[in-house]
């Protein structure tokens, strides 16, 4: 059972242009969750989705972020526009559907985005 | 505002010492959870505790969980050297969880 798989492992863009992050939950795993990471510091949560509904979205920032779980493939971060302030490592992980107050989440290995 | 903020920042110890990290957090959760991330890696899920729960063993670590002190501890035994890592702690109370900023261990050989 392959772990969750995101993909770029890292990602270099220019100011202006377009990020796109994924990431393939854990096989059985209907659950996603995103987080960003900036250097020294802890993971903060950004987005919450579950197969084709945004469950909380109250990490986003309001412009320029998106985020969807479609019925096929993976989840899928947009970033548009990038900054500086975007370089970061995403991170994502993922858990099962009605696990109550476990939920334990399973990250993956992040994608660290630079912008030039 | 941070919800779970660790202490200590930073711990070096000897290889074989006991390793004590703290968690303090600021309102009700449903679970909390420690997770190891080493330099430039992703995290590793080590332990979950339930709010119900007061303390939990997993091989060499284990956790404890005070709710009315709002409060939790990871204890790692027989440190070994590739126990180096940052450790944060993780608090669940809507199926997000909150980050503190994280412990820097690191075990001398």
């Amino acid at each position: 059972n392959a772990g969750v798989m995101q993909n770029p492992r890292h990602l270099v863009r220019r100011r202006g242009q377009e990020a796109r992050l994924r990431c393939s939950p854990m096989k059985g795993h209907s659950h996603v969750y995103w987080y960003r990471q900036l250097p020294e510091e802890g993971l903060k949560f950004m987005v919450y989705l579950q197969k084709e509904n945004i469950i909380d979205e109250s990490g986003m920032p309001k412009e320029r972020f998106s985020a969807e779980f479609p019925k096929e493939g993976p989840s899928i971060l947009r970033i548009q526009q990038v900054v500086r302030g975007d370089s970061a490592a995403y991170f994502c992980a993922s858990s099962q559907p009605g696990r109550g107050s476990y939920n334990e989440q399973f990250f993956g290995p992040g994608t660290r985005l630079t912008v030039l | 505002s941070q919800q779970g903020e660790e202490d200590p920042q930073a711990l070096s110890i000897q290889e074989g010492e006991n390793a004590t990290m703290n968690c303090s957090y600021k309102t009700s959760i449903n679970n909390l959870q420690w997770y190891r991330q080493n330099s430039g890696r992703g995290l590793v899920h080590l332990i979950l505790i339930r709010s119900n729960e007061r303390e939990k063993h997993s091989g060499r670590l284990r956790v404890t969980l005070d709710t009315s002190k709002k409060s939790s501890s990871l204890l790692i035994t027989a440190s070994r050297a590739a126990d180096t890592a940052s450790y944060f702690c993780a608090t669940d109370a809507n199926s997000k969880l909150t980050f503190g900023k994280g412990i820097t261990l690191s075990v001398r050989p």
